[in-house]
């Protein structure tokens, strides 16, 4: 069966900087385009990042554009999400999730637990 | 950037049929998916392709698609449909972006 285990999750100081890990199992990962998506405390979901299943195209929210950065290790069946000048409003739950069968329309079959990101000093 | 708007509250009765809109400019021109969202858990995809339903998911529930509005239908609803629903579109008309509805949520009566 398909699991996605975040880690990486913390708090962190305005401005600082964060790695969060997804460990994929149960499907082929290097055949499906990974994505991150977001939850502030008691606010609706907001989508931050998706990465092609070679790694070859990424596209990002506005929100984060600049300052997060999405990869992939296809050897370690690991999606990961790099995070610098972190701000207040970056902090929620951060779910990493896997592209639907249907790449073009892209939607999200599985996802993880999440993992929570604190912004405060 | 494209807008996607659900009412943030519906109510219904057990046994009843919920109807959940999600707004958007000529969404039937898209592919609209549907998740459900219990507290203190992770999303789980019900409807994806504006109707089709994945594995596991009960027939009650099920979606359209055309002109401004997508439509998520609950029939003979359950306590356990209980939940928060998301609407999501991914926008490739001119950045290529996911966008999320506001999200609805569900109460059963």
């Amino acid at each position: 069966q398909v699991q996605l285990v975040e880690s990486g999750g913390g708090v962190v100081q305005p401005g600082g900087s964060l790695r969060l890990s997804c460990a994929a199992s149960g499907f082929t990962f290097s055949s499906y385009g990974m994505h991150w998506v977001r939850q502030a405390p008691g606010k609706g979901l907001e989508w931050v990042a998706f990465i092609r299943y070679d790694g070859s195209n990424k596209y990002y929210a506005d929100s984060v554009k600049g300052r997060f950065t999405i990869s992939r290790d296809n050897s370690k069946n690991t999606l990961y999400l790099q995070m610098n000048s972190l701000r207040a409003e970056d902090t929620a739950v951060y779910y990493c999730a896997k592209e639907g069968i249907y790449p073009m329309v892209k939607y999200f079959d599985y996802w993880g637990q999440g993992t929570l990101v604190t912004v405060s000093s | 950037s494209y807008v996607l708007t659900q009412p943030p509250s519906v109510s219904v009765a057990p046994g009843k049929t919920a109807r959940i809109t999600c707004g958007g400019n000529n969404i039937g021109s898209k592919s609209v998916h549907w998740y459900q969202q219990k507290p203190g858990q992770a999303p789980v995809l019900v409807i994806y392709y504006d109707s089709d339903r994945p594995s596991g998911i009960p027939e009650r529930f099920s979606g359209s698609n055309s002109g401004n509005t997508a439509t998520l239908t609950i029939s003979r609803v359950e306590a356990g449909d209980e939940a928060d629903y998301y609407c999501q579109v991914w926008d490739s008309s001119s950045d290529h972006r996911g966008v999320f509805g506001t999200g609805t949520k569900v109460t059963v009566l």
